[in-house]
């Protein structure tokens, strides 16, 4: 099984609908993101969270709303979705060892699509 | 400035071919860097941590060089399942520990 998944996979919508994506990981991470990926302007952090209680912007978390469930969940949300909210959507996951090499993990990732 | 350059490519080599790909980072005071590969519409997945005093894994080798704020990958005898987008990540110092910055990628593509 998959360490990090993401569900939809795959979702076509409605402009002004709202939206929810979900995560889930077995790697017994504390550290939880959400990234979006655009062609050209590669990937670009939305959200994050370093525990249950800690919740954090990146760098356009404009139009987007997280929620930390647990440890293991922590979910996006669109309140209304917009067209260029059009892109693929990324879960990661990292450690929370202050070790040098703090990599991150990623989910299969969402293909959102706002009509 | 962006904080992660790199070359976008695309790069196109023949199978056996050694490939470099260069990429510059913006703060001076970044703390760790890394490779990851992404294949065509999934998600990245980390290559190797680079190393302060460089580092190979097998045909892969990462070099640092913190006084000019650079990073490299070098592929020796490229194969065809090289083909991917290579993005070079950079978790710079004076952020909130554990985010990560992504440079745009650079494409390959090995051909037969």
């Amino acid at each position: 099984d998959a360490d990090v998944t993401q569900t939809p996979r795959n979702r076509i919508t409605k402009t002004g609908k709202r939206i929810m994506l979900e995560c889930s990981q077995t790697k017994g991470h504390d550290r939880m993101y959400w990234y979006r990926q655009d062609p050209g302007l590669g990937l670009r952090l939305i959200y994050y969270s370093f525990d249950v209680k800690d919740i954090n912007k990146g760098e356009i978390s404009d139009g987007y709303s997280v929620s930390r469930q647990a440890q293991a969940k922590f979910s996006l949300s669109l309140e209304s979705a917009i067209p260029n909210q059009t892109a693929l959507y990324f879960c990661a996951t990292g450690g929370s060892g202050r070790g040098e090499f703090n990599e991150q993990f990623f989910g299969p990732g969402t293909r959102l699509t706002v009509l | 400035r962006k904080e992660v350059e790199q070359d976008p490519g695309p790069f196109n080599v023949p199978e056996g071919a050694t490939v470099a790909f260069n990429c510059t980072y913006s703060n001076s005071a970044s703390q760790s860097f890394f490779w990851y590969r992404q294949d065509c519409r999934k998600e990245p997945k980390l290559l190797m941590s680079v190393y302060s005093s460089g580092n190979e894994d097998g045909r892969f080798t990462a070099q640092l060089n913190r006084a000019s704020q650079y990073i490299s990958l070098l592929i020796r005898d490229s194969k065809l399942s090289d083909s991917a987008t290579y993005l070079c990540v950079v978790n710079p110092r004076g952020t909130s520990y554990g985010k990560l910055t992504f440079g745009q990628g650079t494409i390959l593509t090995v051909h037969p």
